[in-house]
């Protein structure tokens, strides 16, 4: 079975400072990797995933995430924060190139940006 | 990209009455979409897995007679909570998986139902 352990429910930061907001997975084969965010009463916003191709995975608003296997980590990190950041963040995580296999969410991180 | 599209957003019902929740992929063909739940400041939680022709798979502790699941085609699936109550208000969200070239394998959900019952 997979799952992911996000570190930290809540993580703050300034405006401007980097955002580091960390996830490992466990998974039995090699895993898709997901992170998304949520704003307010909203849906899912996909900013990045990993699908066995690049190691460090670009996406958007400035967010990238690098998939280490040796550490079963897929952190996200963004250079500067900015006040519109400020949402709940998901890691999530599933099995390859099945259709009838579901994401699996992290708890979710928190990220607060003050000015 | 692929889209889905969720209705409705927001509904509140009475307790006893049930509720019917929309999920339809628009661009692309989903044999399988998934039912998630989420209550405030916390993840989503699988409910169960939507399969086009046939029953759905619910998750340990989902009751299956509460929130039924309807997948008629390769375009819709439905999510009905009946004799709703209180403590099924919730934030309800599909999700469909779209295997086109495209879309790269990516998951693409639809922006969620509020439900409140009162």
């Amino acid at each position: 079975a997979q799952s992911v352990t996000q570190l930290g429910s809540h993580v703050s930061v300034s405006e401007g400072a980097l955002v580091l907001l960390r996830c490992n997975y466990s998974s039995s084969v090699p895993p898709y990797l997901f992170w998304y965010v949520q704003y307010p009463n909203q849906g899912l916003q996909l900013l990045l995933k990993y699908t066995s191709a690049a190691t460090l995975v670009k996406g958007i608003n400035g967010f990238e995430a690098e998939f280490k296997k040796s550490e079963t980590s897929f952190h996200l990190t963004k250079p500067s924060a900015h006040m519109s950041d400020a949402a709940e963040y998901f890691c999530a995580v599933s099995l390859p190139n099945q259709a009838g296999t579901a994401l699996i969410f992290g708890k979710g991180t928190t990220l607060s940006v003050s000015s | 990209g692929a889209v889905v599209s969720q209705h409705p957003s927001r509904v509140i019902c009475k307790s006893g009455t049930s509720v019917k929740i929309e999920c339809r992929s628009l661009d692309f063909q989903a044999t399988t979409m998934f039912w998630y739940r989420q209550f405030p400041k916390q993840s989503l939680m699988l409910m169960a897995t939507s399969n086009e022709g046939s029953k759905a798979t619910y998750e340990q502790g989902v009751e299956k007679d509460k929130f039924l699941i309807n997948h008629a085609s390769l375009t819709l699936s439905t999510l009905t909570v009946t004799s709703a109550h209180p403590e099924d208000s919730s934030f309800y969200i599909c999700s469909a998986r779209d295997l086109g070239a495209r879309a790269n394998y990516g998951y693409t959900f639809g922006s969620g139902t509020r439900l409140t019952v009162v």
